[in-house]
């Protein structure tokens, strides 16, 4: 079974720094597909960006990239020039490329960007 | 930008009771899912949901659970007797099709058993 763990609980930094959210997972499948959610005190779940393990290229949106070690199986965020609209929960997941689009999640991060 | 819509938004409800939760996915999605979220853990996959039938459901995804797209835009969750346990935030989501993959989540629906 597959499992995702996110070992920071809870994390804060001054607005305009970098952050780096780490989450590994374990699973014997080859093909896959990883995500970070953002869900803000509001509550909706938004997508931060994905990554399909068959790519090497590291994804990346504006400020925010990935670290996608695959032999490692860790798929770190980098939040870049933070903002405080950047507060709020991160979760990682997992998702089988063969599966019925099932996602597996990890427990959390909650970052606080301090002005 | 087209949004995954849920209601309630809170729902409290005697043990034993039936509740169904209600979400519009977007319209042209094809997948449709249910996830929960107890307080303090993590979020659990219930159910995925495809050309009207069930593709893939949990283990709690029990007996007391159904899904039902009753219409061309509503997709419902339904509970028919609530245990105190089932107290949770629900998650309806809803993706493209089996090539994007990407789930788009609406707000939640937290619900309370007493």
């Amino acid at each position: 079974a597959q499992t995702v763990t996110q070992s920071q609980p809870e994390m804060s930094v001054q607005e305009a720094e970098t952050v780096t959210l780490s989450c590994t997972y374990d699973t014997s499948e080859n093909n896959y597909y990883l995500f970070w959610y953002k869900q803000p005190p509001s509550r909706q779940m938004i997508l931060v960006i994905r990554q399909e393990a068959y790519k090497q290229q590291n994804a990346t949106e504006n400020r925010f990239s990935v670290n996608f070690q695959k032999a490692a199986k860790s798929f770190s965020l980098k939040i870049s020039d933070s903002q405080l609209g950047d507060t709020a929960m991160y979760f990682c997941a997992f998702m089988k490329s063969d599966s019925n689009y099932q996602l597996i999640w990890g427990a959390g991060t909650k970052l606080i960007i301090k002005p | 930008e087209p949004e995954v819509t849920q209601t309630p938004s809170h729902q409290v409800t005697q043990m034993g009771q039936e509740v169904i939760l209600r979400c519009v996915p977007i319209s042209n999605h094809l997948y449709f899912y249910w996830y929960r979220q107890i307080l303090g853990q993590k979020v659990e996959f219930l159910v995925s949901f495809y050309n009207n039938e069930i593709s893939e459901k949990s283990e709690i995804f029990d007996d007391q659970f159904s899904v039902e797209r009753p219409d061309g835009s509503n997709f419902t969750l339904k509970i028919r007797s609530t245990k105190l346990e089932d107290s949770a935030m629900y998650f309806c989501a809803s993706s493209e099709d089996w090539v994007t993959e990407t789930q788009y989540f609406g707000p939640g629906t937290r619900l309370l058993v007493l």
